[in-house]
């Protein structure tokens, strides 16, 4: 089992949308969550972290499943700014320096 | 703030060049640095990281080298480019890996 796994997709939605990304990981030690942005030919950058009790920035909101090992993202009212893959990422556990990354899912939002 | 810089943006060599590139993080100290790799449509691939001037650790045995001189400088290098070492190179910081890393803007490196 892969140590994070995403749905690659294409997601095709249309503006104003509601979609939503799951993602799984394999080590039930993992401590922190995170969901990261990347635009086409640019760095990742940090979205937003994911904590247990579920987080909300705007139209985003994060929820972690530790039970079930999973981690989701709902984008609510899709803009076309939004289009960019979308990176589940999870440190290993305690004492690690390292973050393993998920190969992203890709969401393209259409006029 | 902290900032973090990588360059050059992109690089077109010949196979069997050497490379060099660098990074250098400001506004911290003793940070965390990484060194990765993503190939054209693929996942993020770990190549160094370091937790400490002149400590590097390898997670992928190739023809690259890490070397981290000084706190925040981190060089990424090899003596022999191969094609395969085609893909967009990005250097990373944190000060704790629970907090998440911040990304360089890469270096684009083509092989030919």
């Amino acid at each position: 089992r892969k140590e994070v796994e995403q749905d690659p997709g294409p997601f095709n939605v249309p503006e104003g949308a509601t979609v939503a990304f799951n993602c799984t990981y394999s080590n039930s030690a993992s401590q922190s969550f995170f969901w990261y942005r990347q635009d086409c030919r640019k760095e990742p950058k940090l979205l937003m972290s994911v904590y247990s009790s579920g987080n909300e920035d705007g139209r985003f909101t994060a929820q972690l499943n530790r039970a079930s090992q999973y981690i989701s993202l709902l984008i609510r009212d899709s803009k076309l700014s939004d289009s960019a893959t979308y990176l589940c990422v999870v440190t290993p556990g305690a004492g690690s320096y390292q973050l393993t990354f998920g190969k992203g899912t890709k969401l393209s939002v259409i006029p | 703030s902290q900032t973090i810089h990588q360059w050059p943006a992109t690089l077109v060599q010949p196979v069997g060049s050497p490379l060099s590139l660098e990074c250098t993080v400001e506004g911290t100290s003793n940070p965390n640095l990484y060194w990765y790799r993503q190939a054209a449509g693929r996942g993020l691939q770990l190549l160094f990281y370091s937790v400490g001037i002149g400590q590097i650790s390898s997670e992928v045995p190739q023809n690259l080298s890490a070397s981290r001189p000084q706190d925040r400088q981190f060089i990424l290098s090899s003596k022999k480019l191969l094609l395969s070492d085609s893909g967009f190179y990005l250097c990373a910081w944190s000060t704790d890996s629970n907090y998440g890393y911040t990304f360089g803007s890469g270096t684009r490196l083509t092989v030919v």
